[in-house]
């Protein structure tokens, strides 16, 4: 069964880049979209964006001109960028496979935007 | 973007009972809609997609139905395991957006 594992700093400083990597194991990284979805405490879920394994992107308008969504078939991995944080952002982000339905998930890491 | 509105909020039954959750969207899905089941601390899990079908290994307790712009997950009979957040949501339209889930707790 497909494992998913998010990787990243805890903590963030307003107006700094979030960086978060999913690493995919007991299946291949190929031949399927990776998403990134996030939950703020006590809130519903926010899709983020997806990236194909072939490197096609597609993101949320709501947050486009602020994330990159990269993937790197070698290390069976792929990578969040949100750049100019601020304390909206904080919330539990989960990388998962598939766009739009996501049918495998990672168990969350909790990111805080805070000085 | 495209609201999704679920209801109720909470929704209280008993163990052995049967639930029913809705989810209304604003604009039609044309039947693509899936449900999340989320635990406290965990991912949220896929149940069904495409309104109706089962994701692997979801058991057949587990239900869903609706066209056009109403839909209904059910429960037909709550084992403890059920006890969760539902989230519904929707992927007719980019972005996806989710509903902002139905709590079912124990009665």
């Amino acid at each position: 069964q497909v494992q998913l594992q998010e990787s990243g700093p805890g903590l963030v400083k307003p107006s700094e880049t979030l960086s978060l990597t999913c690493t995919v194991s007991s299946g291949s990284i190929s031949n399927h979209y990776w998403s990134w979805v996030r939950q703020p405490p006590g809130k519903t879920l926010e899709w983020i964006g997806y990236v194909h394994s072939s490197g096609t992107t597609g993101y949320n308008p709501s947050l486009t001109s602020r994330v990159t969504i990269s993937v790197d078939t070698s290390k069976s991995q792929f990578s969040l960028r949100l750049t100019s944080v601020t304390a909206a952002d904080t919330a539990v982000y989960f990388c998962a496979r598939g766009s739009p339905v996501a049918d495998y998930w990672g168990q969350g890491a909790l990111v805080t935007v805070s000085t | 973007e495209i609201v999704m509105t679920q209801s109720p909020a909470t929704l209280s039954v008993s163990p052995g009972e049967r639930a029913t959750l809705s989810c209304r969207a604003s604009q039609s899905l044309s039947g693509h809609l899936a449900w999340y089941q989320q635990k406290p601390g965990q991912a949220p899990r896929l149940l069904i997609y495409d309104a109706s079908t089962r994701a692997t290994g979801i058991p057949a307790t587990f239900s869903g139905s609706g066209s056009g712009t109403e839909f209904t997950l059910t429960i037909s009979s709550l084992q403890s395991e059920d006890f969760a957040v539902y989230y519904c949501q929707q992927y007719n339209d980019w972005p996806p957006t989710f509903g902002q889930g139905t709590k079912v707790e124990i009665k």
